[in-house]
This record gives C-alpha cells, structure tokens and sequence, in this order.
C-alpha cells in the first residue's frame, strides 16, 4: 500500500537561512510525487510535482525538491526562508486521482 | 482561468442537522475529489467523483455523501451532524491526467456545535 512519512511535525528556522523538509514514501511502482503548501485557513497549494526525468525538481516561490529512489525520499529545500514560508507543508504520492498524503510539517520562521 | 471554488466559507450547525457543502472545479476539470482536514487527523480523503460518478470513497460513514453534475460540479453532504465532523472541507480537481495533481479549493470550515 502506498504511504507518505513526514518525520518532522514541526520546524523552526531562522529567516534568510536554508530550509529542508524530510519526505519518505511506500509506493509500488514509481510515484508521482508532490509537495504541497498550505497557510492558515486556506486550501493547499501546489508547490511542485516530479513523476519522471531529472530527480531534481524546481517549484514555484524558490523551492526545488530531489527525488532520491535508493532513499524512497522526496526532501523539500530552499536555500533562503522568507517569513512569509511559514505555513504547512504537505507531501502527497499518488497516480491519477489516488492521492495519499503526509500528516504534514509545520514551518515557523524566526525573525 | 478560475480557480478551485467552495461556497460557503464558514458554517455553524447545530448537531443533529444536515449540510451540503458545494465545489466548483476548475473548468475542463473532470475530477473532483473531496477530504476532511482536522487537527487530529490530518487530511483524510473522503470521496471522488468523475463524470458524475464516484470513483473512490474513504472509510467514512454513510452520513458523508457526495455528488457530481454534468457541469462537473460537485456537492457533499453530511446528515446528522455530530461533534466531530467539525473540520475543514477540502474540495480538489483535476484533469484526470495521470500525474498531474489536484488544484484544491479554500476550503469550507464546518463548525458544529
């Protein structure tokens, strides 16, 4: 059965410093793998997305993630938080509409 | 091009009563997939529908029900509301091309007190 692990449920990072977001996944045959964002109140936003091709994956507002096979893992980075990253970040595995997602880390940026 | 849209926003029920939550897909989008996020449990998928039809359902109770029109709207309905169906409902579509990603609505928080 496909599953998605978030080790970490929380985070707390200095702005202007680098951020990596922990994502290990079960999957049968290669995943479709996805990083989500989401800020208080409002629905998830999809930050990037990787089903084949380069293992490294450039999203949108300066984030990239790499898919490592050997690990089972697809790790979210960006070399430099802003305050305005603090939000959930939820990572998903899936194929078509069969969609499994991670209990999700909480990012808090210090000033 | 429209996004993902939930209509309403925030809701109050008392226990015992019913709802219905609505969800306008992107256009073009076929799919449309619902999940219950709360705090304790995460996003949890509840039902998809495509082309009118339910494709996957969660382990949810019979009181959760949904369906699809032909425009590919969507509606989900909850009957006799408990305690805990208090959550945020998620609405998400897709194309249904395989890998794409769902684009989720705003959400709908259901208060039920």
């Amino acid at each position: 059965a496909q599953s998605v692990t978030q080790p970490d449920i929380h985070i707390t990072v200095s702005e202007g410093a680098s951020l990596e977001l922990r994502c290990n996944y079960s999957y049968g045959a290669t995943p479709y793998l996805f990083w989500y964002v989401q800020s208080p109140g409002q629905g998830l936003q999809l930050l990037l997305k990787y089903f084949s091709g380069d293992t490294l994956v450039q999203g949108i507002k300066g984030f990239e993630a790499e898919f490592k096979r050997s690990q089972s893992s697809f790790n979210l980075r960006k070399p430099s938080v802003h305050w305005s990253d603090a939000a959930e970040y939820f990572c998903a595995v899936g194929a078509g509409s069969d969609m499994r997602f991670g209990a999700g880390t909480r990012l808090t940026v210090k000033p | 091009k429209a996004g993902v849209t939930q209509t309403p926003r925030y809701l109050i029920k008392t226990r015992g009563q019913q709802v219905t939550l609505s969800c306008s897909p992107i256009s073009g989008h076929r799919s449309v997939s619902w999940y219950q996020q709360t705090p304790g449990q995460g996003l949890q998928f509840l039902f998809e529908y495509f082309s009118e039809t339910q494709r996957n359902k969660g382990n949810f109770p019979g009181r959760f029900s949904g369906r699809q029109f032909s425009n590919s709207r969507s509606e989900m309905n909850v009957s006799t509301l408990e305690l805990g169906d208090s959550a945020l409902y998620l609405c998400a579509s897709s194309p249904d091309t395989e890998g794409y990603g769902y684009t989720f609505g705003s959400g709908t928080r259901l208060t039920v007190v």
